[in-house]
Order: structure tokens, then sequence, then C-alpha cells
């Protein structure tokens, strides 16, 4: 069975532009977590998506948004980057059953400069 | 701030010996905590995880234990091998949110031959 597959895995934006990053959940999953792990630093708890709604989001600006398509793939957006907002995208899916079905991709790289 | 942290960001043990990773967290309603293992350019995978209503749980080489008195949690890996080797997190559900997570700063394990 395919993982979690996230797109693109290296992205390089200039300050002010957006980003679009994209998430594939696992066959049957239909919620969706987006993290952001900073370097040296946690996974920080961005945005969960359940059944196309977005259900909860963590400590962050409005700036990241995001969406769940009917196929239960998600897109994170960035808008107005900051050099801050470098950092590695992660994105969990689930199936409601616990943690042991609690799947993480490999992540997007994201370098604003 | 944060409320799940780690004691120490590195460890270094030899191959055989057993490792052991401590976590701290502060939020005494807190009920079910995780830990995940990070190797270099791929995403968290579970390890193990434990209920607030046991006080330890062991797996394959790993043991969990929780100490809900002062609030802190370790990782037993016995018998360490050089795959050990990664950055270790220990995480705690955040409640309301599905099973979204605070996770703590990690620590780095290295195995040493």
């Amino acid at each position: 069975e395919a993982g979690v597959t996230q797109s693109p895995t290296h992205l390089i934006k200039t300050r002010g532009q957006q980003a679009t990053l994209r998430c594939s959940p696992i066959s049957g999953h239909t919620s969706v977590y987006w993290y952001q792990q900073a370097l040296g630093l946690g996974l920080q708890f961005l945005l969960w998506y359940d059944e196309g709604e977005e259900r909860n989001r963590g400590n962050f600006p409005p700036r990241f948004s995001g969406r769940q398509f009917p196929n239960y793939s998600s897109e994170l957006n960035v808008n107005a980057l900051e050099l801050e907002d470098s950092a590695l995208y992660l994105c969990a899916s689930s199936d409601g059953r616990g943690s042991e079905g609690y799947t993480f991709g490999s992540g997007t790289r994201l370098t604003v400069v | 701030g944060e409320s799940v942290g780690l004691h120490l960001p590195t460890l270094s043990v030899q191959e055989g010996d057993n490792s052991i990773i401590n976590c701290a967290y502060s939020n005494s309603a807190s009920d079910y905590f995780i830990w995940y293992k990070q190797e270099s350019g791929k995403g968290p995978q579970f390890i193990i995880d434990i209920r607030s209503n046991m006080d330890k749980r062991q797996g394959q080489r790993v043991t969990v234990l929780l100490n809900k008195t002062v609030k802190h949690l370790s990782l037993q890996i016995a018998a360490t091998q050089p795959g050990d080797s990664a950055v270790y997190f220990c995480a705690e559900n955040i409640g309301n949110s599905g099973y979204a997570l605070n996770f703590g700063k990690g620590t780095s394990l290295l195995v040493t031959p």
C-alpha cells in the first residue's frame, strides 16, 4: 500500500510570494494533519482536515491556510511568505483508529529567500 | 509555551547498551502520549504509545514509562542497535483535535559501535 505522499519534496520561494504544498493520504484515510518542523525544533501542529472540512488549527496566522478535496487529498497554502516560514512541512493521515494508523509523509522542505 | 519537552538534546550510547530518553510534560490533563522516531529525510515513525491510565507499556525492545505524579515519561530501548540512531520525539494528544499532536523538540540518539 502506498504511504502518505507529499509534493514537491523541495520548494524555494522568495519572501512575499505564495507557496502551495500538496499531500495525498493513504487510501481510506479521511483525516489529514499538517505540521511545521523548523530546523532543530519539534513539530508544530498547523491544521486538521476531516471529510473535507477544517476541524481545527494550531497557533499560526491566517496566511497559513489549506483545503481538503473530495478524494481526501489536501493542499497547504502559505501566503506572504516570510523568512521564518522556512521549514519542513509534514503531512499525516489517519484512519481514526489511533496512533498506529497515523502515518506521516516525508515532507516538503520549503526555503524562503 | 511548549508543554512537552525533552531533558537532553543528544544522547550517545554504545551498541548493545540500553538507552533511556526522557520527556517532561506540563499539561496535567494530557491523557495520551506517543513516542516517534525520525530518521534523516523521513517523516516521524510511530514507536509506541501509552494512555494515562497506564504507567508502563512494552513493545518489541522498547518500553515506555509514565509517571503522572511528576509529569514525566521515558522511552527505554533495549540492546540499542546502529539502526536506532535517529531523533526521538515524545508527543501528547492535543485534545479536541482528532489525533493532532503536540511534539517536544526531540533527542538525537547516536549509537556507536
